[in-house]
């Protein structure tokens, strides 16, 4: 079974508008990671969130981590068509035993 | 130099038929990851790989799946006697990592799209 969740699992918005993603967990974890993948590719690292830290940004991408509710989200600033892509979380539980993806995101940025 | 580097990027076999999948890390990258994708799904852990030692197997879903990385480089996933449940996407990813696997940023090729007719 998947440990992570993400929400909406589906999500359409306007070129410029802010997307915001959410992931929950159910169990203990040492790291959260954040991937996007384009149809058909691989998956591309966006960011990773100790279980110790609270926020990350990288460009246009804000990620924070709440562990006493198990969630994270997922906020990316002034979407673009080309951030079309479904979008994961994926947890490293502690201790660190294996990694676990949720079933995604799929967002869809509209010109 | 390149990225994670997958081959075929398409296989279509009989059911019945042995397939064999293999992934080429990133250079000098230590720990090697095999993932399943269905459709509409987030990718499933299979295998993992710290140097040639396949140190967590867990995921694998049948003694018909075996994955191997004899000298720490390239790997393969073979899949004998296969079932039209293993149709997927197969996923390798390769990352720096030492001591853990999953503590770093994971690289992934861009799959194996297998078919069992």
């Amino acid at each position: 079974s998947q440990q992570g969740e993400e929400d909406p699992q589906a999500l359409s918005i306007q070129e410029g508008e802010n997307a915001t993603m959410n992931c929950s967990y159910k169990t203990s974890i040492n790291n959260l990671q954040w991937y996007r993948q384009n149809s058909g590719r691989g998956l591309v690292h966006l960011i990773l969130i100790r279980s110790n830290e609270r926020e990350k940004h990288s460009g246009r991408l804000r990620v924070t981590l709440d562990t006493s509710k198990k969630s994270s989200s997922l906020l990316i600033t002034a979407s673009r068509a080309a951030d079309t892509a479904s979008y994961f979380c994926a947890t490293a539980q502690n201790p660190i035993r294996n990694f676990v993806f949720g079933p995604g995101t799929r967002l869809s940025v509209l010109p | 130099g390149a990225g994670v580097s997958q081959s075929p990027r398409y296989k279509v076999a009989k059911r019945g038929q042995d397939v064999a999948l293999r992934c080429d890390p990133i250079s000098g990258h230590v720990s090697l990851f095999w993932y399943q994708q269905a459709l509409g799904q987030g990718p499933e852990f299979l295998t993992y790989f710290q140097n040639e030692a396949q140190l967590d197997k867990s995921g694998l879903p049948s003694d018909r799946f075996f994955a191997e990385r004899p000298e720490g480089s390239v790997s393969t996933l073979k899949i004998q006697r296969t079932q039209q449940e293993d149709s997927a996407v197969y996923l390798c990813a390769s990352s720096l990592a030492r001591l853990s696997g999953f503590n770093q940023p994971q690289h992934f090729g861009d799959g194996t799209r297998l078919s069992i007719l």
